[in-house]
């Protein structure tokens, strides 16, 4: 079953600028989660965000919830070229270690 | 990719024939997974383990087999039973109380 949906599917931005993805999904979750995957490599945690949370910062990362719309969204500040990837949204909706996983954004950042 | 190893890193399959990836971690975490991941798609849950000698069923473990007899180590075997195995494969674990997933660098599987 897929939980997440991201949007756009792909994006393709200027270094510099700024990248915004977002993540939506169907049922009550305990947190959700953003994960980074370079092409042909294995995936990477980038941040976790709460239920009761509704923004968090890591580095140039920024993640907002809002449980009401049932979405996430994901900010890159400031974009580098090394910042191309894809990034998958992740939720935890019973606590039993599963992750219910989106399709994810392909993310290109033009040198 | 941290202390989670997988290989090979690519695998041939032959019609017919089974084939296993292995997935090895060093990082002491109880749970382990496999997914399935298709070109331009999300992860999909084949099985997943929480302890040793026991595991489960995820979306899509038609076609899969697994196995947990030490807590390193998570071996899936693609059968012939699935019928269309080209994906690219992860695993993962997540340690105890934790909330994350870390990964292992993949296998890719084609089909001959």
């Amino acid at each position: 079953s897929q939980q997440g949906e991201e949007d756009p599917q792909a994006l393709s931005i200027q270094e510099g600028e700024n990248a915004t993805m977002n993540c939506s999904y169907k049922t009550s979750i305990n947190n959700l989660q953003w994960y980074r995957q370079n092409s042909g490599r294995g995936l990477v945690h980038l941040i976790l965000i709460r239920s009761n949370e509704r923004e968090k910062h890591s580095g140039r990362l920024r993640v907002t919830l809002d449980t009401s719309k049932k979405s996430s969204s994901l900010l890159i500040t400031a974009s580098r070229a090394a910042d191309t990837a894809s990034y998958f949204c992740a939720t935890d909706e019973t606590s039993n270690y599963q992750l219910i996983w989106g399709a994810g954004t392909k993310l290109i950042i033009k040198p | 990719d941290g202390g989670i190893t997988q290989s090979p890193k690519y695998l041939f399959r032959k019609e017919g024939q089974n084939v296993t990836l292995s997935c090895e971690q060093n990082l002491n975490h109880d749970a382990m997974y496999w997914y399935r991941q298709d070109p331009g798609q999300g992860l999909r849950l084949i099985y997943y383990s929480q302890i040793v000698n026991d595991f489960q069923k995820g979306d899509i473990a038609e076609g899969y087999s697994v196995s947990r007899e030490k807590k390193e180590s998570f071996p899936l075997t693609v059968t012939s039973a699935q019928k269309n195995p080209t994906a690219f494969y992860l695993c993962a674990t997540t340690g105890q109380g934790q909330e994350t997933q870390y990964f292992g660098p993949g296998t890719r599987l084609l089909v001959l």
